[in-house]
């Protein structure tokens, strides 16, 4: 069975510092991993999403993360936070069938 | 293109009633995914339906059940309602199992 642990259940940062939001899994199979973000009484939006290729991902609004097959982890993270960065960030894992799994989510707070 | 809508978008009902959830997918998708999302918590997978057939569920009683229909709308029934029923339920449409889910603003239930 799949899991996905955010390691940070709120993570607050100053206006313009680097933020890092970490996420691991653990799967016998090989996954794709998501990361969406939620605004305030809304849905979730993809940032971006690993399915194979580059290690490395570039998603919308600046974010980037890592896959890391050994240490199973895919932390996302941002050179440089706004305040409208403040939102929930949720990680997700999918084996490509019909479920996907997801974390419990960190709170990033962006302070001016 | 038109994305995803959920209706109602806050709901209030007394525990043991019975309520439907109604959810339009983005043209083109022909896959429904349900996900239940409790206060301070990930969403929850319930189930997902593809071309009118449940494809997998979550561990969810039977109490929650679904429909999809020729136009890949899809309803989500939940009977008998809890008070730990109380939650933002989630609506993602996609062109397949597997392929990248796209969600919906969700329904507000709140059970009393």
């Amino acid at each position: 069975a799949q899991s996905v642990t955010q390691l940070d259940s709120q993570v607050p940062v100053f206006e313009e510092a680097p933020v890092e939001l970490r996420c691991n899994y653990s799967s016998s199979v090989s996954v794709y991993l998501f990361w969406y973000v939620q605004y305030p009484n809304q849905g979730l939006q993809l940032l971006l999403k690993y399915l194979s290729g580059s290690t490395l991902v570039k998603g919308i609004n600046g974010f980037e993360a890592e896959f890391n097959k050994s240490q199973t982890s895919f932390h996302l993270r941002k050179p440089s936070v706004h305040i409208s960065d403040t939102a929930e960030y949720f990680c997700a894992v999918d084996t490509g069938g019909f479920k996907t799994i997801f974390g419990a989510g960190t709170r990033l707070f962006v302070k001016a | 293109e038109t994305g995803v809508t959920q209706s109602p978008t806050h709901l209030i009902k007394t525990r043991g009633q019975q309520v439907t959830l109604r959810c339009s997918s983005q043209s083109g998708h022909n896959t429904v995914s349900w996900y239940q999302q409790a206060l301070g918590q990930g969403p929850q997978f319930i189930f997902q339906y593809y071309r009118e057939e449940e494809n997998g569920r979550g561990n969810f009683p039977p109490r929650f059940s679904g429909l999809q229909f020729p136009n890949y709308s899809s309803e989500l029934n939940v009977n008998a309602l809890e008070l730990d029923d109380s939650a933002l339920y989630l609506c993602a449409s996609s062109s397949g199992t597997g392929y990248e889910q796209y969600f919906g603003p969700g329904t507000r239930l709140t059970v009393t």
